[in-house]
Order: C-alpha cells, then sequence, then structure tokens
C-alpha cells in the first residue's frame, strides 16, 4: 500500500518562500500523478496543483504566479515551493496521488505550516 | 473555476437513519470521454480526506456498501443508508473536470446526535 509523508518547517516567515517535500514509500513516483492540496485551519480544501512523474505541472490560476512542484523520481520525491507567503497562506498542507489527473486517491496525513513572524 | 454547491452544511443523524448530502455544479461535469469526473470524500476528525466515491457512483475498494452516489450533468448526492458512528466528518464533493483548477464543495458535516 503507497504511503505518502509531508516534510518541512512548521514555521515560515511572512515574504518567504514555503517548501515542502512529499516522500512516497511503498510504490513508484512513476506513471502517476502528485499533487499538493491545502486546508487552511477550520476551513476546506484548495487544490495547489500536480506534477506528472515526468515533470510535466498544472498550477492553481490563483497561486500560479507562486508556486513550483518539482519532482525528483531518484528519490521517490515530488516537492512545493510556494514564494511570498502571507498568514493566508497558514494550512495544513497535504500531499496526493492520482492514477490520471481527474483523481485524488491517496492522501498524506498533512503538515501544519503557519505564517508568522 | 467551477464552483461546488453542498446542501446541507451540517447534518446530525441518529445512528442506524439514512443521510443524504446534496452537490450541485455550476456547470456540466460530463465530459466528452463519457465520464462524469465528480468525487466524494470523508475527512474524518484529524484526519486527511479519504476518497469514497469516484465518477458519481463508483465506490473505492474496502468503501462500506451503504455509501452510494447517483446524478447526472450538475447535480449529484452521497447517500448514507444507515448512519453509524464512524461515518462522522466532512464530506466534500470534487469535480475535475476542468482544471485548472480542482474545486472542492464547502463541505458538510456529519455528526451523530
Amino acid at each position: 500500500q503507497v504511503q505518502l509523508q509531508e516534510s518541512g518547517p512548521g514555521l515560515v516567515k511572512p515574504s518567504e518562500t514555503l517548501s515542502l517535500t512529499c516522500t512516497v514509500s511503498g510504490g513508484s513516483i512513476s506513471n502517476y500523478y502528485w499533487s499538493w492540496i491545502r486546508q487552511p485551519p477550520g476551513k476546506g480544501l484548495e487544490w495547489i496543483g500536480y506534477i506528472y512523474y515526468s515533470g510535466n505541472t498544472n498550477y492553481n490560476p490563483s497561486l500560479k504566479s507562486r508556486i513550483t512542484i518539482s519532482v525528483d523520481t531518484s528519490k521517490n520525491q515530488f516537492s512545493l515551493k510556494l514564494s511570498s507567503v502571507t498568514a493566508a497562506d497558514t494550512a495544513v498542507y497535504y500531499c496526493a496521488r492520482g492514477g490520471t489527473i481527474h483523481i485524488l486517491q491517496h492522501w498524506g496525513q498533512g503538515t501544519l505550516v503557519t505564517v508568522s513572524s | 473555476d467551477i464552483v461546488m454547491t453542498q446542501t446541507p452544511l451540517s447534518l446530525s443523524v441518529t445512528p442506524g437513519q439514512p443521510a443524504s448530502i446534496s452537490c450541485k455544479s455550476n456547470q456540466s461535469l460530463l465530459h466528452s470521454d463519457g465520464k462524469t469526473y465528480l468525487y466524494w470524500y470523508l475527512q474524518k476528525p484529524g484526519q486527511s480526506p479519504q476518497l469514497l466515491i469516484y465518477e458519481v457512483s463508483n465506490r473505492l475498494s474496502g468503501v462500506p456498501n451503504r455509501f452510494s452516489g447517483s446524478g447526472s450533468g450538475t447535480d449529484f448526492t452521497l447517500k448514507i443508508s444507515r448512519v453509524e458512528a464512524e461515518d462522522v466528518g466532512f464530506y466534500y464533493c470534487m469535480q475535475s473536470i476542468q482544471l485548472p483548477p480542482v474545486t472542492f464543495g464547502p463541505g458538510t458535516k456529519v455528526d451523530i446526535k
């Protein structure tokens, strides 16, 4: 059974760059779509974007200017960078896997990132 | 962006009784490939969302058969035939016919009376 684990700093200062990594175990990163989704405390879900194992990406237009999603197949990892963060970026960040662009089938447990000075 | 709405936003159910959640989109979710890209997720307290239903009515392996999905076009429903204590949490519908972006409904909180 595939498992996804998010990791990265839990606290980021305003205007800095949030960096998270999702490590995939129990399966290959190849031939799947890998997504990031976030959930502000007490609020709903927001899709951030995805990367195909080959490197093709698709980002939420509302965040596109600040996002970079990358993949490292040798490490079975993919990563999220979100620049120029503000308090509005405080959220639990989830990574997820899908067999197509349409589905988010397996999710990580999520990691809380707080933006604060 | 496609806007997803859900009703009700909160639901309190007696164990063993049925429950129903409606999800509507402001555009049809029927793709030219014949599939309808509407999904249902359950986020149990303190957990990440888990996929229950894909493409309107297909239960993921391991999901109890008391969960069922139906609908077409812009109107969809998730039904729980007999609610159990383990079914509490937030239920989200999600569309992915038109991306970017994938969009979610606001969520329906289900708890036990």
